[in-house]
């Protein structure tokens, strides 16, 4: 069972506060990414980050910033939580972009709910 | 606008027979495809895997096919078991160098149902 774990498991926030997720592993893995899964659209790609310090933008990245201030932390924030944010989130991890090892592992996510 | 597609939300099998998955993609850049199996209330896991330089890959009940020239792969199961019934999205990974590189693009998922 890989080492990466989602808090909080489940959140209720009202529209317009600030809210972080955060994404640990303890695999040393140099990729990390931050997914939502909505009926209907499955997986959808929201940031991600290929090292301390270095993030970048995926296909939903409106509304949501990231950090990566150490290789085990990933943080995603909401900076004013809107009810269309109200989604299942999803944290990943994978150890190379190539070759025999490649493949994502992913956390149990993160439930928000946004009223 | 959608690079990996699996056009069928749903699919109801009754237990011992074939399931068949399917997912089309349009990019040709896609070197790697991957299946994911997803409980409810649970992360998404790792199920099969082929590179495009194959066309089958199996692992017990589990195979995939790979057709390059359709852009076209699918999951096999079989015989079909209730604990199966799960989420299953397909995935791809580009290979094209720059910054979309090793990135994973998924399907909608196919929820599959398989009844006793």
């Amino acid at each position: 069972d890989a080492g990466i774990t989602q808090s909080p498991r489940h959140k209720v926030t009202e529209t317009g506060t600030p809210v972080t997720l955060r994404c640990h592993q303890t695999e040393n893995h140099r990729y990390m990414y931050w997914y939502r899964q909505d009926p209907g659209h499955g997986l959808r790609l929201i940031h991600y980050s290929y090292g301390v310090k270095d993030t970048d933008k995926g296909e939903v990245s409106d509304g949501y910033s990231v950090s990566r201030s150490k290789t085990e932390d990933f943080l995603l924030t909401l900076e004013s939580a809107t009810s269309s944010q109200t989604s299942v989130y999803f944290c990943a991890i994978s150890e190379s972009l190539t070759g025999k090892n490649y493949g994502y592992t992913f956390g149990s996510g993160t439930r928000l709910t946004v009223v | 606008d959608q690079q990996v597609k699996q056009n069928s939300p749903s699919l109801s099998v009754q237990e011992g027979r074939i399931s068949i998955l399917n997912c089309d993609y349009t990019n040709s850049m896609f070197d790697y495809f991957l299946w994911y199996k997803k409980y409810p209330a649970e992360g998404p896991t790792f199920l099969i895997s082929i590179s495009s330089i194959k066309d089958k890959n199996e692992d017990g009940r589990f195979t995939v096919f790979l057709n390059k020239s359709a852009k076209h792969l699918s999951l096999h199961i079989v015989p079909s078991q209730p604990g199966d019934s799960a989420v299953y999205f397909c995935a791809a990974r580009n290979s094209l160098r720059g910054s979309t590189l090793g990135r994973l693009y998924f399907g909608r998922g196919t929820q599959l149902t398989v009844w006793p």
